[in-house]
């Protein structure tokens, strides 16, 4: 089974600068997707980035960006000039890909809680 | 286009009662997923729905717990004979079609207290 592991249960950041939440993933598939949820409090879960495995160029997404490294398994979100509203959990979360039963479902990690430090 | 809506937002039941859960996916949005947040966790999957069908179900779906999308738009999930264990957040999600390259669009979540 995939498991899906983030080891920083809480970070902070000062406003502007730069932060990285760590993920690491395990499986034994060749295809599959990695994305980041990001869930402020008492709101909605949103989509941050997504990553296909077959692709070897890390995604961006304005001040959102990847690191994706396959060999090590492992999928850590780059947070650039951190502003208020990013103060949320941060979740990583696994799908295989293809269209085989059973892949239509996202196993999550347990979350970073990200503080914005004003 | 006014999102995924959940209701109620929150539930305070007393053990062994019976609660029901709704969500109205976003408009003609065919794939309908419930997930299940526990405290300091990750949300974990349920089960979901490509139109009324149900396709699949997790083992985390014991015999108590009921889904069903009668005319595939909203859906329901009822909770039989609640224990203390099933206190956690239910988050309902929607996407217009399969595929990971369809992004899920979450629902704010029912609150399930069982006391």
């Amino acid at each position: 089974a995939q498991t899906v592991t983030q080891s920083q249960p809480e970070m902070s950041v000062q406003e502007a600068e730069t932060v990285t939440l760590s993920c690491t993933y395990d499986t034994s598939e060749s295809d599959y997707y990695l994305f980041w949820y990001k869930q402020p409090p008492s709101r909605q879960m949103i989509l941050v980035i997504r990553q296909e495995a077959y692709k070897q160029q890390n995604a961006t997404e304005n001040r959102f960006s990847v690191n994706f490294q396959k060999a090590a398994k492992s999928f850590s979100l780059k947070i650039s000039d951190s502003q208020l509203g990013d103060a949320a959990m941060y979740f990583c979360a696994y799908r295989p890909g293809g269209v085989n039963f059973g892949n239509e479902k996202l196993t999550f990690g347990t979350g970073t809680r990200l503080t914005i430090i004003p | 286009d006014t999102g995924v809506s959940q209701d109620p937002r929150h539930k305070i039941t007393k053990r062994g009662q019976n609660v029901t859960f709704r969500c109205d996916p976003i408009s003609e949005h065919n794939r309908l997923y419930w997930y299940r947040q526990t405290l300091g966790q990750g949300p974990e999957f349920l089960t979901y729905f490509q139109n009324e069908a149900q396709l699949e179900k997790s083992r985390l779906l014991s015999d108590r717990f009921s889904a069903e999308r009668p005319k595939g738009s909203f859906s329901t999930l009822e909770i039989q004979r609640t224990e203390q264990g099933d206190s956690a957040m239910y988050l309902c999600a929607s996407s217009p079609q399969p595929g990971a390259l369809s992004p899920l669009h979450f629902g704010n979540g029912t609150r399930l207290t069982v006391t």
